[in-house]
């Protein structure tokens, strides 16, 4: 396995900005998830996908947000007209459905997001 | 919202000491992980112990799990310096595919 990957690394964007961030997950692996942190905080759950299917959306996903992972593989997560609040890292990780623990989930290093 | 909350916040302690971190939880769960956070490596998991465990061991790792008082405590036997990090509980509840972080015990072990 050679890991989740994310990219970017890093992101500055000005506020109102729309951005775009990539997560390539293990291959194989049919579980997808996003998360966010803030600093001194624990990730903050944002959405799931299984294979292709978006299963989960948390109500901290505002309208501005949206994920996809169109085939089953790569994953993005777009934030329109972005605000400063969104600053933040955005982790993405993965796991596989019919290997055990199953819920044992592997994370990028994530993409960490400033908005000026 | 976050369901796990660690305790206590911030632990330093010297190498070779123990640490223990607990985290308490607020609705049914199917079971609860330990990951492990640090600049140089990210978020990794740790250890999962299920709902009808009670008690499980990974190297110099020890969690225990209480359902009726949801909470569940790791152990870290003979710290090293390289244990230096911030450590999260994560539960899954019953029901849906979320997974829900604590805020985390962030540990100093000084050599």
């Amino acid at each position: 396995d050679t890991g989740v990957s994310q990219d970017p690394r890093h992101k500055i964007t000005k506020r109102g900005q729309n951005v775009t961030f990539r997560c390539d997950p293990i291959s194989e692996h049919n579980r997808l998830y996003w998360y966010r942190q803030t600093l001194g905080q624990g990730p903050e759950f944002l959405t799931y996908f299984q294979n292709e299917a978006q299963l989960e959306k948390s109500r901290l996903l505002s309208d501005r947000f949206s994920a996809e992972r169109p085939k089953g593989s790569f994953s993005t997560l777009e934030i329109q007209r972005t605000e400063q609040g969104d600053s933040a890292m955005y982790l993405c990780a993965s796991s596989h459905r019919d290997r055990e623990p199953y819920e044992t989930q592997y994370f990028g290093p994530g993409t960490r997001l400033l908005v000026l | 919202s976050q369901q796990g909350e660690e305790d206590p916040q911030a632990l330093s302690i010297q190498e070779g000491e123990n640490a223990t971190m607990n985290c308490s939880y607020k609705t049914s769960i199917n079971n609860l992980q330990w990951y492990r956070q640090n600049s140089g490596r990210g978020l990794v998991h740790l250890i999962l112990i299920r709902s009808n465990e009670r008690e499980k061991h990974s190297g110099r790792l020890r969690v225990t799990l209480d359902t009726s008082k949801k909470s569940s405590s790791l152990l870290i036997t003979a710290s090293r310096a390289a244990d230096t990090a911030s450590y999260f509980c994560a539960t899954d509840g019953t029901g849906g595919f979320k997974t829900i972080f604590g805020a985390g015990t962030r540990l100093f072990v000084k050599a």
